[in-house]
């Protein structure tokens, strides 16, 4: 166990839904990123948030959006579903948001769209 | 935005086998790190690396911060099933976010 949890695990959803994913980081930590690893492919950054307000943004969908609360969890939201976002969606904590010393990453949800 | 680029991409490989890997970059980086990701699971760090030359090692794992500061390798020795996964490098310049590589996917042949 990472300390770092995402829920729920599995999602299956119909094109043009849409979803919330939720990551609670590890605890003491302020800073949460997201991200998308499609089949086979590699880590995609989405966004990262540090102690509430969004720091960093990468190939995120306008799509999708996303927040971190006061108690420091954050919630991923992906609207009108295309087949294309199926995917693992990873959440990832780190104390600072000091990038030297790694992240933790989460067990991933897996959403699959049809 | 700056790009790692690991290679191979995939390896099949027979049980006790030695395993290299590498990740290299236009750019210079302050941090390299190697993650290994099991099916099904998040990355896990592995090994950090924070001076040019650096070489550390864990348990069969071994890596090395290029002197150019634009590459790493990460070394594994006496491979065993267990090792199965997608190893990750990833790099820092000291800026907000980590830059992760493509992934080198590893298969045991047992």
């Amino acid at each position: 166990d990472s300390g770092v949890t995402q829920t729920p695990k599995h999602l299956i959803t119909a094109t043009g839904q849409r979803v919330t994913l939720r990551c609670s980081p590890r605890s003491g930590d302020l800073s949460v990123y997201w991200y998308q690893q499609s089949l086979d492919q590699g880590l995609q950054f989405l966004i990262q948030y540090y102690n509430g307000e969004e720091r960093a943004k990468g190939n995120i969908l306008e799509r999708f959006s996303a927040q971190q609360f006061p108690d420091l969890h954050s919630e991923l939201n992906l609207s009108s579903l295309e087949l294309g976002d199926s995917a693992l969606y990873f959440c990832a904590s780190s104390p600072t948001g000091d990038p030297n010393y790694g992240y933790t990453f989460g067990s991933g949800t897996r959403l699959t769209v049809v | 935005g700056q790009q790692l680029n690991q290679s191979p991409q995939s390896m099949f490989i027979q049980e006790g086998e030695d395993v290299s890997m590498n990740c290299t970059s236009s750019s210079i980086f302050n941090t390299w790190l190697w993650y290994k990701q099991d099916p099904g699971e998040g990355p896990v760090l592995l090994i950090a690396l924070y001076k040019a030359g650096e070489l550390t090692s864990n348990g069969r794992l071994t890596a090395q911060f290029g002197i150019t500061r634009k590459d790493s390798f990460l070394n594994i020795s006496a491979s065993i099933p267990s090792d199965v996964g997608i190893y990750f490098c990833a790099g820092s310049q000291g800026a907000q976010k980590l830059v992760f590589g493509q992934g080198t996917r590893l298969t045991i042949n047992p």
